[in-house]
């Protein structure tokens, strides 16, 4: 059975880091393009990163230099760091299982999300 | 990068009833590209339909997506009381519009 389950959401203050991980589970993270999506409370999807399965990263204009995306082949997680956080960076963050370029990237998994809340 | 756009914003409906929900996006997409997705308060975001017209695993046939170019639609043929949710629509694992709220009329 494939599941996702996020960690490490918690209270940050402006300008600090936090680390999230998404375990994975029936499957393998490297093997597949996971990804992290955001919600804001009360508001929309927010695509924030992904990385593919060759190594390669991309993220929304709003966190690059600021958010960094890696693997742990071993533990079979994902991560998000995230440093230089904000107040808009408040939400609930989950990690998903990308399908791929050549299905139009849809996420056919979705951990349960973490919330992260930045305020002083 | 395409905006997309969803209408209505929130949409009243009673059970048995047919949806339509709207996703227009601001130049041409690949109907290869467009996702649709379903959220219920307090959970993930469950995958209904992918390559515009093609049902994800479990899903129910009276889902159906449709559409190219500029202009996509979510049918739900027939309303049930567990399809009251948020719905998105997405291109390209990247960008998500802003939803559509089907709500209990």
């Amino acid at each position: 059975e494939v599941q996702l389950v996020e960690s490490g959401g918690g209270l940050i203050q402006p300008g600090g880091s936090l680390r999230l991980s998404c375990a994975a589970s029936g499957f393998t993270v490297t093997r597949n393009y996971m990804t992290w999506v955001r919600q804001a409370p009360g508001k929309g999807l927010e695509w924030v990163s992904v990385l593919y399965i060759d190594g390669s990263t991309y993220y929304a204009d709003s966190v690059k230099g600021r958010f960094t995306v890696s693997r742990d082949n071993s533990k079979n997680t994902l991560y998000l760091q995230m440093n230089s956080l904000r107040a808009e960076d408040t939400a609930v963050y989950y990690c998903a299982r990308d399908l791929g370029p050549g299905t139009g990237s849809p996420f056919d998994y979705w951990g349960q999300g973490t919330l992260v809340t930045v305020s002083s | 990068e395409s905006v997309l756009t969803q209408s209505p914003g929130t949409l009243s409906l009673s059970p048995g009833e047919r949806a339509t929900l709207s996703c227009r996006a601001s130049q041409s997409i690949s109907s290869s590209y467009l996702t649709w997705y379903q959220q219920k308060p307090g959970q993930a975001p469950r995958l209904l339909i992918y390559s515009a017209s093609s049902r994800a695993t479990g899903i129910p046939d009276r889902f159906s997506g449709s559409g190219s170019g500029t202009d996509f639609t979510l049918t739900i043929s027939r309303l049930e009381p567990e399809d009251f949710a948020v719905y998105y629509c997405q291109q390209y694992g990247r960008v998500f519009g802003q939803g559509t709220r089907l709500e209990i009329k």
